[in-house]
């Protein structure tokens, strides 16, 4: 069964510092795709980022940034420049085809604070 | 437009009762995913449709949860008979495709007495 790790369940940083949330995930398929989605006390889950297995490069998007080392099957996520708003749950998630089925798994979270 | 919108936002019943919860998805999106939220278990897909066709039920509890997709623009999840285990916020998703974003919706909390 494919499955997705999320070592820290809470985390906390200071604002306008830089924290990272580790992922890691397990797979024998050579193709997929990651993504890290963010749930404030708000309850709505929004995607934070995406990742494709194929490109090496890693997904950046403004002050969020992902650390993909696809052969230690290690997907971080770097937020930089930390704001209050940035406190919530972060979801790792992992998809691919296996089996015909379009499963999109998550990790159990990371509750990430953001104190002034 | 307006995301994917789920009914109810809360909902408090009493065991044996049925519950009916209910997704509009974004149009044109191919994918509906529901899932359930707890603090013990995470995030768990319990079926997904494609095309309004169910594709994998198998993260389904048991006999007593159905869900249908009759048409593009509507989804139910039903409970019956429901049980204090169901408590829960049950959240409703679609995407594009199979790899693309999920758009969730803003969930339903549903708390069995």
């Amino acid at each position: 069964a494919q499955t997705v790790t999320q070592s820290q369940p809470e985390m906390s940083v200071q604002e306008a510092e830089t924290v990272t949330l580790s992922c890691t995930y397990d797979t024998s398929e050579n193709n997929y795709y990651l993504f890290w989605y963010k749930q404030p006390p708000s309850r709505q889950m929004i995607l934070v980022i995406r990742q494709e297995a194929y490109k090496q490069q890693n997904a950046t998007e403004n002050r969020f940034s992902v650390n993909f080392q696809k052969a230690a099957k290690s997907f971080s996520l770097k937020i930089s420049d930390s704001q209050l708003g940035d406190t919530a749950m972060y979801f790792c998630a992992f998809i691919n085809t296996q089996g015909g089925s379009e499963k999109l798994v998550f990790g159990k979270g990371t509750k990430l604070t953001v104190n002034p | 437009d307006a995301g994917v919108i789920q009914s109810p936002r809360h909902e408090v019943t009493e065991m044996g009762q049925e519950v009916t919860l209910r997704c509009k998805p974004i149009s044109g999106h191919d994918y509906l995913f529901w899932y359930r939220q707890t603090m013990m278990r995470g995030l768990e897909l319990l079926i997904y449709f494609n095309n309004n066709v169910p594709i994998d039920d198998s993260g389904m509890p048991e006999d007593r949860f159905s869900a249908k997709m009759p048409n593009a623009s509507f989804s139910t999840l039903k409970i019956q008979p429901s049980e204090p285990r169901d408590s829960a916020v049950y959240f409703c998703a679609s995407s594009f495709t199979w790899h693309t974003e999920l758009f969730f919706g803003e969930g339903s909390r549903l708390t069995v007495l």
